[in-house]
């Protein structure tokens, strides 16, 4: 069965750096995602992607955070000056039209 | 802002039981909901969708609707102990292809 994958599974770093995390929606799908889950807290939405721009965002996703599709396959988030509370999990998703989302297996952000 | 609630619990239930998990939302045009199961330290899984008023079976698992009364359930018939997960209650926050909103989810302990 075809699956979102997302790289790395684990990323250290220090406040004020730069990350990518990495991920490659399922093939033929059309509508990408970006959720994150602070420990112990609920899944939050911060962006959707679709046609080949933002077609959502939420109040979380700020100027710190950008979203690219890079070519055909990858939909990378950007956080340009990591915080001490962006430590978290983030979920890439994928879906088609109004199917249910389909979400990969995550990247674990530290941030000391 | 629509809002999905859960009951975070956690619910514990004996193996070969029927786990019973909640779930109420404050949209009453809501058209769809979802069910994941999230086991600590991994991402969602979808377990279940349903659009229609009433009843959805799925093997073990049966998903219930009634828009009325604006809550959306899920049965686990025959719990077993790998059930034991976080269950994961969401809606799209706007209808049709929106981003999902989750509520905190549920967390079922299936005891052998």
């Amino acid at each position: 069965e075809p699956e979102v994958t997302q790289t790395p599974s684990h990323q250290v770093t220090q406040m004020g750096q730069e990350v990518i995390l990495r991920c490659v929606p399922i093939s033929n799908h059309l509508y990408f995602y970006w959720y994150r889950q602070i420990l112990g807290q609920k899944v939050e939405f911060l962006v959707s992607f679709y046609n080949n721009e933002i077609s959502e965002k939420s109040e979380i996703f700020d100027d710190q955070f950008s979203v690219e599709r890079p070519d055909g396959s990858n939909f990378t988030l950007k956080i340009r000056s990591t915080k001490l509370e962006d430590s978290a999990m983030y979920f890439c998703a994928s879906s088609i039209n109004d199917s249910p989302l389909h979400f990969g297996n995550g990247t674990r952000l530290t941030v000391t | 802002q629509k809002e999905v609630e859960q009951n975070s619990g956690p619910l514990s239930v004996p193996e070969g039981a029927i786990a019973s998990l909640n779930c109420t939302y404050s949209d009453r045009g809501s058209q769809s909901f979802f069910w994941y199961r999230q086991y600590s330290g991994k991402s969602p899984e979808l377990i279940m969708f349903i659009y229609s008023n009433g009843d959805k079976e799925d093997g073990r698992f049966t998903a219930q609707l009634n828009k009325a009364s604006q809550y959306v359930s899920l049965l686990i018939r025959d719990s077993q102990p790998s059930d034991s997960a976080t269950y994961l209650c969401a809606a799209p926050s706007q209808g049709g292809n929106t981003p999902l909103v989750f509520g905190k989810g549920t967390r079922l302990s299936v005891i052998a």
